[in-house]
């Protein structure tokens, strides 16, 4: 069982354009991180959320962490060819020390 | 400010061997958590050390082990190597207290044949 839902499961768009990408779950988080990570490397931390309603921006990034901490969203503004790889979201549930991780967005952004 | 850094970046093995790799945290970080994750896929979860013990351990077999150095280094050992442990296995280190929050090596990717 997939403790955390993303969607979509493969995104491919023009360089340009907007994107949401989700994270789900029927379960609450202490927190939630989100990783991008590109082929052969590890994942790189983005962001961590930790109130809920909670929005962060890094640049044309913007994170926000669901009201009832269950679910977040990244939202990626005019997309660049940059911006490609696979974005993780993983949260933390408090009560013990390992991630729960979702399966990832793999995002193509192309010229 | 040194990273994460995992040795070796390559590896093949033969079914029924035994592999150990290598991990050094972030400087000033104490606790490492190991990860398997095949292509396209999340990371899973294998275990974590702090204070050279392992304080939780993911669904894996007891085939997969570990060990953490006075200096915070780890090793994972993985015995009787069956070819679906092919995979991209990852370090990550963090300071305890915000194990949340965690630093990524470059991973090691394992072929098994």
């Amino acid at each position: 069982t997939q403790l955390l839902e993303q969607s979509p499961q493969f995104l491919s768009i023009q360089e340009g354009e907007n994107l949401t990408v989700y994270c789900n779950s029927s379960s609450v988080f202490s927190s939630l991180q989100w990783y991008r990570q590109e082929p052969g490397e590890g994942p790189v931390l983005l962001v961590t959320v930790v109130t809920g309603g909670e929005v962060k921006k890094l640049k044309r990034l913007t994170f926000q962490f669901g009201d009832a901490r269950k679910d977040s969203s990244l939202h990626i503004t005019a997309a660049q060819p940059g911006d490609t790889g696979l974005y993780l979201c993983a949260g933390d549930q408090g009560s013990n020390y390992q991630l729960i991780w979702g399966a990832g967005t793999k995002l193509i952004i192309k010229p | 400010d040194a990273g994460v850094t995992q040795s070796p970046t390559h590896l093949i093995k033969t079914r029924g061997q035994q592999v150990t790799l290598r991990c050094s945290p972030k400087s000033g970080h104490d606790t490492v958590s190991w990860y398997q994750q095949a292509l396209g896929q999340g990371p899973q979860f294998i275990f974590q050390y702090y204070e050279e013990e392992e304080r939780q351990r993911g669904n894996f077999p007891d085939r997969f082990s570990g060990h953490q150095f006075p200096n915070y280094s780890s090793e994972l050992n993985v015995n009787a190597l069956w070819l679906g442990d092919s995979a991209l296995y990852l370090c990550a280190s963090s300071l305890t207290g915000r194990s949340y929050e965690q630093y990524f090596g470059p991973g090691t990717r394992l072929t098994v044949t």
